[in-house]
């Protein structure tokens, strides 16, 4: 089975800090994803990233940025944490051609204070 | 902006009736139209995907109905269980395996 798997499962911050958020895959995806859940708002893209060291800008990049150095590891960084990023952050990955869609990873929920 | 939009928002029906949520899309270049499924605490699971070139498909008790001309598309859960409670949400995308636009999510509560 894929595995998604993420950090951590809660995370309390404080206002200002940086806050790293890592995302790992054990299928060779070349695909991964970055996603914050807002209750009413549904899913909402972050960043994703096709290959290893490309990234490209999703919905809501502002404030976020991310890293791939490598190709099973997917990392969510948010500079000067706010308390306005304080959500559900869920990674994902794919395969780029087959029809098997996005695996999800458990989530980090994510406070800010 | 919603690129996808859902409803309903909650819905909620009695065990062995036929929840539908619906779902419409704007941009003509999305060619993929999954469906996910989310328990509490876990994330989303996919459901059930459909191309447009097909009008229907089913898996199980899981069914995508497809409108190409009115840009919309609908899941049908037949026989629903009280285990089908969970929140789901649509999506599209312009290639399989690529970002996916979804909708908002609609939570479904089945009764015994």
């Amino acid at each position: 089975d894929v595995k998604v798997t993420q950090s951590s499962r809660y995370l309390v911050k404080r206002t200002g800090e940086k806050v790293f958020l890592e995302c790992v895959q054990d299928m060779d995806h070349e695909n991964m994803f970055w996603y914050r859940q807002d209750p009413g708002l549904g899913l909402r893209l972050i960043y994703f990233s096709y290959d290893v060291k490309m990234k490209e800008k999703g919905d809501i990049p502002e404030g976020y940025s991310v890293s791939r150095e490598k190709k099973e590891r997917f990392s969510l960084i948010l500079e000067s944490a706010s308390t306005n990023q304080t959500s559900m952050y869920l990674c994902a990955s794919s395969l780029l051609v087959r029809d098997e869609g996005q695996y999800f990873g458990p989530g980090t929920r994510l406070t800010v204070t | 902006q919603q690129q996808v939009k859902q409803s309903p928002q909650s819905l909620i029906v009695q065990k062995g009736g036929i929840p539908i949520i619906n779902c419409a899309y704007e941009n003509t270049a999305f060619d993929y139209f999954p469906w996910y499924q989310q328990f509490p605490g876990k994330g989303p699971a996919l459901l059930i995907a459909i191309r447009p070139d097909v009008s229907e498909k089913k898996e199980g008790r899981f069914t995508i109905s497809f409108n190409k001309s009115a840009k919309q598309f609908s899941l049908h859960i037949m026989d629903s269980q009280p285990g089908d409670s969970a929140t789901y949400f649509c999506a599209a995308s312009k290639r399989k395996g690529y970002a996916l636009n979804f909708g908002k999510g609609t939570s479904l509560l089945v009764t015994p």
